[in-house]
Order: C-alpha cells, then structure tokens, then sequence
C-alpha cells in the first residue's frame, strides 16, 4: 500500500495484560521504526528494523517488549505484562532507504488500566 | 546524546502573517533533518527533509533552512492559514543505516482567522 497501516486504533488492557500492535509498512519499503509518543509530543524510539533483521534495538524495554518483521506478515510490538506507563500512542514507521524520509502511520493509543 | 530543542512551545498569530519555527541540536554530526507536522489525535505528516549537505529545502508556502556548523534549523511558513494550525516537530538523523529520529518536543502553533 501507499501507506503505512497500524491496527488496531486503539487497545485497553488492565495492568498485567499482553498487547499486540501490528504494522504494514509502504510496500517496498524496507526500514521499518517503532516509536513511542507519551506526554504529548515526547517521542521515544523502541527498536528499527531493516528487513526482518533488527538494526538498532537500544530503546526497547527488552524484558516486556518484544518486536517481529517476518517476511509476508506485518511488523509486530508485543508488551508481556503490561504497565500503567506503557500507556501511550505507538507509532510505526517506515522508509524506502537508509535514512530517507520516515513515512508514519496513524499510531496505536495503548491505554492500560 | 543528541538533544534537540524547539522554540517557542506554542505561537499564536493571526492569518496572513509569516512566521518561523525554530530548532536546534547539540550535535552536529547529523546525517538529515526532517520537519513534520502532526493533527491532533493523528499521525505524522513529512513536511521537508534537508540532508546534511544542503542548506535548505523549499514546498510551497514552507522553507526550511539548515546551518550545521551552528546546530540550528528554521521553519518558514509564509501566508500563514488556518489549516496551518498543528503541531510542529523537527527530527535529526544522525547516521546512515536505519537510523532512528531524535525529536524535539514540538512547537504548538494556531493561525487565528
């Protein structure tokens, strides 16, 4: 597609609980991003992907979360045991080369309760 | 670690006016830049990308210039509109690769009509 796709919309978990937050990037493109958006306007950067190999995992939580780009299947972010901080808008991204034009989807509002 | 910062916070002005958005970063080893805007309840739209060897990039009514060596970017918008009115982040790369973004917190800006 023409852009990049995210579902669900939104998610409500109680504290504990796993959620799963799904991605299909622009097709043909091949870096995929995650970020996080709390407070507003603070943008974190979880992990980047380039293909289904990992590039750069330093803001990954790694002990909750957990993030997959499999060939033929959309990009994935799995929080086991959720908390009341994960609470947040999470953004994917993705881009056609190497520090191009990041081209973001419509995020994920995670609400954990 | 890079730190980008954005000012002013939030800018009120009234329809028809220019105006200019202002950010800066403590590193200048940046590989790009990249202004986005961002709707309310919504997702990132890509404004302009410099790459660090350029000194700015131009779309319609928006300019944006970039000065490395001083570690400072700016947002014109000329003629302001009301369909202006977002928030506005600015982002640096600082490598090539899957890179990710490093965010300033945003300039929230309202044209009054």
């Amino acid at each position: 597609g023409e852009e990049v796709a995210q579902t669900p919309k939104h998610l409500v978990r109680g504290e504990g609980q796993k959620a799963k937050l799904y991605c299909a990037p622009i097709k043909g493109h091949s870096y995929v991003f995650w970020y996080q958006q709390v407070l507003k306007n603070e943008f974190k950067f979880l992990i980047s992907f380039q293909n289904e190999n990992v590039f750069d995992e330093t803001g990954m939580p790694k002990e909750r979360f957990s993030a997959k780009c499999l060939p033929n299947s959309p990009c994935s972010l799995e929080i086991q045991a959720t908390k009341l901080e994960d609470s947040a808008v999470y953004f994917c991204a993705s881009s056609p080369h190497p520090a191009d034009t990041q081209y973001f989807g419509p995020g994920t509002r995670l609400t954990v309760l | 670690k890079q730190e980008v910062t954005q000012i002013p916070a939030a800018l009120s002005v009234p329809e028809g006016e220019n105006l200019v958005l202002n950010c800066s970063f403590t590193d200048s080893a940046i590989y790009n830049l990249q202004w986005f805007r961002q709707d309310p309840g919504k997702g990132l739209t890509s404004l302009l990308l410099i790459q660090s060897s350029q000194r700015e990039q131009t779309s319609g009514r928006l300019n944006a210039s970039l000065d490395k060596s001083s570690g400072r970017s700016t947002l014109y918008i000329a003629a302001s509109q009301p369909g202006d009115s977002a928030t506005y982040l600015c982002a640096v790369v600082r490598g090539q690769g899957a890179q990710k973004l490093v965010f300033g917190q945003g300039t929230r800006l309202t044209i009054n009509p």
